[in-house]
């Protein structure tokens, strides 16, 4: 079962602008991560926030939280071609063998 | 080099020959997990791993075996492959599982005619 949902599914930018997508979920959790996945290839780990932390930041990406709503933001800011990708939400919880959950995704089309 | 190994990368077998997807990792984790990943249905965990010889199921365990007889070594078998295993499966591994970064490995895209 899917414990993250992202929204929205898919997303086209010019280059320079910011992108935000975010990640809803279902029961309470321990951990929330971002990852990146370009075409086909594995994930590759962005960003991580605890359930008592609000706000994180790593270069040009901002990741939110807000337990009250079940629910997480990431900002690209700034984003180049390189940045097109899919980004998947995951949440992590003990009563769940501590596994990590993945959303559907979005896909970010950054055009030149 | 940090990484997560998975072989082979590409494979096309037929229905109900047995086959087995290594997966190796050289950072010392004690979680590891098999995932497949399907158009609109995201990630889905198979089985996981939290040490050595512990092993439980994941969100799609039927169909699938896999074993943790060391730790750096997590292998995905399928006894039986049937055309809806058609998919690209992803090993990841992991410090603790919770609260830690997942590593991937480049992901196995295996196709059952």
């Amino acid at each position: 079962s899917q414990q993250g949902e992202e929204d929205p599914q898919a997303l086209s930018i010019q280059e320079g602008e910011n992108a935000t997508m975010n990640c809803s979920y279902k029961t309470s959790i321990n951990n929330l991560q971002w990852y990146r996945q370009n075409s086909g290839r594995g994930l590759v780990h962005l960003i991580l926030i605890r359930s008592n932390e609000r706000e994180k930041h790593s270069g040009r990406l901002r990741v939110t939280l807000d337990t009250s709503k079940k629910s997480s933001s990431l900002l690209i800011t700034a984003s180049r071609a390189a940045d097109t990708a899919s980004y998947f939400c995951a949440t992590d919880r003990v009563a769940a063998g501590n596994k990590l959950t993945f959303g559907g995704g979005t896909r970010v089309l950054v055009k030149p | 080099e940090a990484q997560v190994t998975q072989n082979p990368r590409y494979l096309i077998t037929v229905t109900g020959k047995k086959l087995t997807v290594t997966c190796s990792q050289n950072m010392n984790h004690e979680y590891m997990s098999w995932y497949r990943q399907d158009p609109g249905l995201g990630l889905r965990q198979i089985y996981y791993s939290m040490n050595v010889e512990v092993t439980d199921k994941g969100d799609v365990p039927e169909g699938y075996k896999v074993s943790r007889k060391e730790k750096r070594n997590f292998p995905l078998i399928l006894e039986s492959p049937s055309p809806n295993q058609t998919s690209l499966y992803f090993c990841a591994s992991s410090f603790s599982g919770l609260g830690t970064e997942a590593f991937f490995g480049q992901g196995t895209r295996l196709t059952v005619v």
